[in-house]
């Protein structure tokens, strides 16, 4: 059964914190996303990586930085946590090229900024 | 600019019966993927089906079948016989000529009413 996990399921942190939020796939998928939801706004993609050490800003890249070392793990930094950026965050990964390559989402990351 | 739009914030629809989920799409690509996930309560993002742009026949996956039309830009969601396992959050997606990237709607809140 092919999986994309994340770290945590529930993450509560302070504000001016340093947040990892941790991503691993078993698929040998090239591309790697972090998307934020919020209600209302649908998923924003926020960065995404197409190979190891490869990444590319989405929409709102703002606040965060990202980090591929290895193909099946991409990390999601939040340098300093501020209360905004209080969201659900998920991880998908996908195969490259065309056809229905769709994505593949771990189960999501509430994350809390007190 | 890819822009994917929902306008249906929240929909009701009676046990049994079919309900239509509404999409538009706005690209300059000629090749280009269409997606449909779910969301249920739980949170997970589960893949429903995909459409090609080149696709001549619309998808469908068991009760689920896409209504791509074309020229109006439109990639509408079908689902019969509803079932109150159905009730979950929706989203449209597209995957453009950055075969990496995919753009999310905002979502539609599907309830399913016994």
């Amino acid at each position: 059964d092919v999986k994309v996990t994340q770290s945590s399921r529930y993450l509560v942190k302070r504000t001016g914190e340093k947040v990892f939020l941790e991503c691993v796939q078993d698929m040998d998928h090239e591309n790697m996303f972090w998307y934020r939801q919020d209600p209302g706004l649908g998923l924003r993609l926020i960065y995404f990586s197409y190979d190891v050490k490869m990444k590319e800003k989405g929409d709102i890249p703002e606040g965060y930085s990202v980090s591929r070392e290895k193909k099946e793990r991409f990390s999601l930094i939040l340098e300093s946590a501020s209360t905004n950026q209080t969201s659900m965050y998920l991880c998908a990964s996908s195969s490259g090229g065309t056809g229905s390559n769709e994505q593949f989402f771990g189960p999501g990351t509430r994350l809390t900024v007190l | 600019a890819q822009k994917i739009t929902q306008t249906q914030p929240g929909m009701f629809v009676q046990e049994k019966e079919a309900v239509t989920l509404d999409c538009t799409y706005d690209t300059s690509d000629q090749s280009y993927g269409l997606f449909w996930y779910k969301q249920p309560s739980s949170g997970e993002m589960i893949f429903l089906i995909y459409q090609g742009s080149y696709d001549e026949q619309n998808a469908t996956e068991g009760r689920y079948s896409l209504n791509f039309q074309k020229a109006r830009k439109s990639a509408n969601l079908v689902i019969s016989a509803s079932q109150l396992g159905d009730s979950a959050m929706y989203f449209c997606a597209m995957r453009g000529h950055n075969f990496n990237k995919f753009y999310f709607g905002s979502g539609t809140k599907l309830n399913v009413k016994p």
